[in-house]
């Protein structure tokens, strides 16, 4: 969707580092969200943001943290707490509200060096 | 919380032959049914959306069927074609989440 920016496309960890994906939106949505997908599985939600300076956890919060400073932006950080943290990460947008489509960014593909 | 199941988990269909997939779910609460296309390398695409007052919705070549009573919910996909080839995943949410299937890959054989 040319109106989600994921960044980058590709990021390598190394044992004990924080790494950040970035997530930009032009679309004007107010809510954003974050999804871990692991091969063979459905996507499965980490964080999720209905307003600027407020986020609520998902169903696999722990060993992630993220900010919604902007309205445009909502930024993830895998922590050395994540101990599996090889997988692709998505970012999605969407109307407040339950019940809205989401759209959807290309991913961030995260590996352990 | 939510559960969906999808099946099957691979379906292979002649160029020009319909494709269908199946999804259950837990929660009757639940209300908003999407479902998304994703090719190799890319993001999920929402290809087609039902809500809990409809029972069918169509666009072009695509239908999804939705029985509340049951809990389930079908992608019908007519006269497939190569491009239609990629994993489709169904989902449902009755608020802010959307709690995915584990994916079906179509194949399209010419």
């Amino acid at each position: 969707d040319g109106g989600i920016t994921q960044s980058p496309k590709y990021l390598f960890r190394k044992e004990g580092q924080n790494v950040t994906l970035s997530c930009e939106q032009n679309l004007n949505h107010d809510a954003m969200y974050w999804y871990r997908q692991d091969p063979g599985q459905g996507l499965r939600l980490i964080y999720y943001s209905q307003i600027v300076n407020d986020f609520q956890k998902g169903d696999i919060a722990e060993g992630y943290s993220v900010s919604r400073e902007k309205k445009e932006s909502f930024p993830l950080t895998v922590t050395s707490a994540q101990k599996n943290p090889t997988a692709f990460y998505l970012c999605a947008t969407g109307g407040v509200g339950g019940n809205q489509p989401q759209h959807f960014g290309d991913g961030t593909r995260l590996s352990i060096l | 919380g939510e559960n969906v199941e999808q099946h099957p988990s691979t379906l292979s269909v002649q160029e020009g032959d319909s494709a269908v997939i199946k999804c259950t779910y837990s929660d009757s609460a639940s209300n908003y049914f999407p479902w998304y296309k994703q090719e190799l390398g890319k993001g999920p695409q929402l290809i087609i959306d039902i809500r809990s007052n409809v029972g069918e919705k169509k666009d072009q070549r695509i239908a999804v069927t939705l029985n509340k009573t049951a809990k389930h919910f079908s992608l019908h996909i007519t006269e497939t074609q190569p491009e239609d080839s990629a994993v489709y995943f169904c989902a449902a949410s009755n608020d802010y989440k959307l709690s995915f299937g584990a994916g079906t890959t179509v194949t399209v054989r010419a």
